[in-house]
């Protein structure tokens, strides 16, 4: 069936370090959304890229979309410890009502 | 955000039993979606509406049954619990389909002894 893999499953930094979670799709998406969820929250929406090889950014968190629609990353420069939770992609596949999730990257900072 | 909320937060009860979860959003939001979320397999989609009356099933919803006669609640029912639908559940609302973020309640952690 329709799919998005996302890796890895879990990352443990030392804070100040950077953090990237990686989203492939079997096949291509019409749009790509991240979201966050802190220990013991909901989802909450971060940001959505719909063009190929989109870019964008908020303050220390990168986002891209692949040129074929197909992948996506987040990446987190000098992780701080507000950044702790689960990151998960979603995409629409096209004319699809039904956003496909990403198993969640968590972000763990070590102490 | 305060737009949507689930009741209750956390339930037990015991397999054969009929639950219902409850959600209700104040945006006027079209589109409701309910989720279970289980360690390694993220957000599942259960069920979802497009609108008040119009309900369809989403990628796991054996066991499960909903209503939408009020654009505002989407219930959830579970009619004969069993233990696998232990799990932690999500109702969330979307202005439209595609390409608007969904907002999600709270949750309801349920328990099924």
């Amino acid at each position: 069936g329709q799919q998005v893999m996302q890796i890895p499953q879990y990352q443990h930094v030392q804070e100040g370090e950077d953090f990237t979670t990686y989203c492939n799709s079997s096949t291509t998406l019409s749009n790509i959304q991240w979201y966050k969820q802190r220990p013991g929250g909901h989802p909450v929406f971060l940001i959505q890229l719909v063009k190929s090889g989109e870019v964008k950014k908020q303050k220390r968190l990168t986002f891209q979309f692949g040129e074929a629609k197909k992948n996506s990353s987040l990446h987190i420069t000098a992780t701080q410890t507000t950044d702790v939770g689960t990151y998960f992609c979603a995409g629409n596949m096209d004319s699809n009502y039904q956003l496909i999730w990403g198993a969640g990257t968590k972000l763990i900072i070590k102490p | 955000d305060a737009g949507i909320t689930q009741s209750p937060r956390y339930k037990i009860t015991e397999t054969g039993r009929q639950v219902t979860l409850m959600c209700h959003q104040t945006w006027s939001h079209s589109y409701m979606f309910w989720y279970r979320q289980d360690l390694g397999h993220g957000l599942r989609l259960i069920y979802y509406s497009a609108a008040a009356d119009i309900t369809d099933k989403g990628e796991v919803p054996d066991g499960y049954v909903v209503s939408r006669s009020k654009t505002e609640n989407f219930p959830l029912t579970l009619e004969s619990a069993t233990r696998s639908q232990t799990s932690v559940y999500f109702c969330a609302s979307s202005d439209t389909a595609v390409y608007q973020p969904q907002h999600f309640g709270d949750g309801t952690r349920l328990s099924i002894l």
